[in-house]
């Protein structure tokens, strides 16, 4: 079955580091994958979209890396900040079929002053 | 303003009871859906509409019931079905399927 997988385990970091957060996918071929970020208690908010076809994508700060061999994404927040503070999902669209979102559980990040 | 609004932001309900979550968007969206999430874990889908008076079963549409009458709105119903409904209940809107996401504040749901 199709499994989405993202560290469960809280990622705390100092202020000024880069956060890195790993996504894993494994029986799925996604043609895009979405990160969206959650504060306790609020609806997620988007945040970027890559494409299969797409090694990288920037967004001010975010990063955002596809490796579709490796099954793999990765999220980078470089000099980060207490704000960014918060639950990161990724979330995977197969490209066609049914193209409702299947999302991973996310990743609560911490960023220490 | 536009966004997708849920209400109400806390509901109770009594075991037995069916109850109705509301969503509305003014954002002209042909798609919408709605989520369940329980506490650390991801969101999981309840149904979702891609137009329309046309909407599809998701991962756990067991004990809960949708209508698509106006393109704005999609309430969920949870049925005294759903064998555990006590969570926090997520909607949200694309302009399609597959595409960016907009989500609503979110309700959650305790069942005494």
């Amino acid at each position: 079955s199709q499994k989405i997988e993202q560290n469960s385990e809280a990622l705390n970091i100092q202020e000024g580091k880069t956060a890195t957060l790993t996504c894993n996918y494994t029986n799925y071929s996604p043609a895009y994958l979405q990160w969206y970020r959650q504060d306790p208690g609020r609806g997620p908010v988007f945040l970027l979209l890559i494409r299969e076809n797409e090694k990288e994508k920037r967004k001010e700060r975010l990063k955002v890396t596809f490796d579709t061999t490796l099954k793999q994404s990765l999220f980078h927040i470089t000099a980060s900040q207490p704000a960014d503070s918060a639950t990161y999902l990724c979330a995977l669209d197969p490209g066609t079929g049914r193209r409702a979102l299947t999302f991973g559980s996310g990743t609560r990040l911490q960023v220490q002053p | 303003d536009g966004g997708i609004t849920q209400s109400p932001k806390y509901l109770f309900r009594k075991e037995g009871q069916n109850v109705t979550l509301s969503c509305e968007q003014n954002l002209n969206h042909d798609a919408m859906y709605w989520y369940r999430q329980d506490p650390g874990q991801g969101l999981r889908l309840i149904y979702y509409s891609q137009i329309v008076n046309d909407f599809q079963k998701g991962d756990i549409a067991e004990g809960y019931s949708v209508s698509r009458e106006k393109k704005e709105s999609f309430p969920l119903t949870v049925t005294s079905a759903q064998k555990n409904p006590t969570a926090f209940y997520l909607c949200a809107s694309s302009n399609r399927l597959g595409n960016t996401q907009y989500f609503g504040p979110g309700t959650r749901l305790t069942v005494l």
